[in-house]
């Protein structure tokens, strides 16, 4: 059974810091991984797509990277803002399952 | 132009009623999801819809009954509903057909239903 664990739960950060947040999985049979964010009471959002065949993804001042072979993948946020405090979920589609299977959560709180 | 829509947005109802919640999405995509949001923030997924076929139905009770007149549309009816059903309701799409891999999901923006 597929397990997604997210490190930390929680991240308080002054603004302008870089920071990564992680995301590990036990069964490296996965299709793709997504990184989504949530903002409080809303929806997700999609961040960033991972194919399996992918190393890392980048748009704007997020990267994300994966390593199957060692069942994680992490998200770096450079330059952090105010406006990125959310949630952040990490997902991984396993091959044959057809469903996402998702973590618990990197609560983040940028402080101006 | 709303990729995933949800209506409501907001339901309360009392223990032993039967609520229906409707998904749409005008992306074009063939594959359409519901996962549930508990207390926790955990996220779970309960269906999953191909070309109007069921492909998933991860042990949900059949209280819960989805249904999908078309690629469109996927709605989740929920009888005699109880405290537990509780929840933040999701509905999502992609591409993706049986034998493949599902690519980027879209997300709705999420039905808070409180049973009292």
């Amino acid at each position: 059974k597929q397990e997604v664990t997210q490190i930390p739960a929680a991240l308080s950060v002054p603004e302008g810091e870089n920071l990564v947040l992680n995301c590990s999985f036990t069964d490296s049979a996965i299709y793709n991984l997504q990184w989504f964010r949530q903002d409080p009471g809303k929806g997700l959002t999609s961040l960033l797509l991972i194919q399996s065949s992918q190393r890392e993804q980048t748009s704007g001042r997020l990267n994300a990277s994966l390593d199957k072979s060692s069942g994680r993948s992490t998200l770096y946020i450079a330059a952090s803002q105010p406006g990125d405090s959310a949630t952040y979920l990490c997902a991984v589609y396993l091959t044959g399952r057809r469903a996402l299977t998702f973590g618990s959560g990197t609560r983040l709180q940028v402080q101006p | 132009d709303t990729a995933v829509s949800q209506t409501p947005k907001y339901l309360v109802t009392q223990m032993g009623n039967d609520k229906s919640i409707k998904c749409e999405q005008n992306l074009g995509h063939d594959t359409m999801y519901w996962y549930k949001q508990d207390s926790k923030k955990f996220l779970k997924i309960m269906f999953s819809y191909n070309n109007k076929e069921l492909i998933i139905n991860e042990t949900v009770p059949n209280r819960f009954s989805p249904k999908s007149p078309d690629k469109a549309h996927l709605n989740l009816h929920i009888n005699s509903l109880e405290l537990g059903d509780s929840a933040v309701y999701f509905c999502a799409s992609s591409h993706g057909s049986r034998g493949q891999g599902a690519r980027e999901q879209y997300f709705g923006p999420g039905t808070r239903l409180t049973v009292t």
